[in-house]
């Protein structure tokens, strides 16, 4: 079945470093794929998200390619700030209208100032 | 536009006791889905409402729990009787029908749900 796997966490930088988080997937056909973020005591968020090969999500800094080649959809920003500490989510929903929701474990990000 | 909300926040119940959670999506759409985290796991989803339609409960972990959707608006997700493992944060999304790509899911804050 469809799968996502993300790098484990936690992970922690120091402000204004460079991110990446990488995720990668398993799916058949083309599916579309997705950054969540859930900020302390708040609910998940879409963070950006890429529907087909070689698309670039991007928002709040954050950006992401989906590669098909690689199956990889990283998550990357150039300069981190204290208020992007968070758990992320890599999530993809396969082809077909309306889907569920596959996601990877969550990466915990703490930035010290 | 309101967002999706989800009721109660918290839940703390003993072992064997019943609990109900209850997920109001955005006004108008039809895909409801509800989703569990157990003890900083990945999310896993459950199941999956068009209108007041199961589509896909292909998640549900078992006959111990029973989601509804009267009338295609607010859900309920019922555990009885609730199990320790149950404990997790159970979220609900909504989304739009929109052709054949997904649509983006809007999620709720979730219900955090203690078994003890």
């Amino acid at each position: 079945g469809d799968s996502v796997t993300q790098m484990e966490g936690p992970v922690t930088l120091s402000e204004e470093a460079f991110l990446t988080i990488n995720c990668t997937y398993t799916a058949t056909g083309y599916p579309s794929l997705f950054w969540y973020v859930q900020y302390p005591g708040e609910g998940l968020q879409l963070l950006l998200k890429a529907t087909k090969a070689d698309d670039k999500g991007s928002n709040k800094g954050f950006e992401a390619t989906y590669r098909k080649e690689t199956t990889s959809f990283h998550l990357e920003k150039g300069s981190v700030q204290v208020s992007d500490s968070a758990v992320y989510f890599c999530a993809l929903s396969a082809t077909g209208g309306a889907q569920k929701l596959v996601f990877g474990q969550g990466t915990r990000l703490t930035i010290n100032p | 536009e309101a967002g999706v909300t989800q009721f109660p926040s918290h839940s703390v119940i003993e072992k064997g006791q019943t609990v109900t959670l209850r997920c109001d999506p955005i006004s108008g759409h039809d895909n409801l889905y509800w989703y569990r985290r157990v003890m900083g796991k990945e999310i896993k989803f459950l199941l999956h409402f068009v209108k007041e339609s199961k589509q896909d409960e292909s998640g549900m972990p078992n006959n111990r729990f029973l989601a509804e959707r009267t009338g295609g608006t607010y859900s309920t997700l019922k555990v009885q009787p609730a199990e320790l493992e149950d404990s997790g944060v159970y979220f609900c999304a909504s989304s739009q029908i929109q052709g054949l790509r997904a649509d983006t899911q809007y999620f709720g804050p979730g219900t955090r749900l203690t078994v003890l």
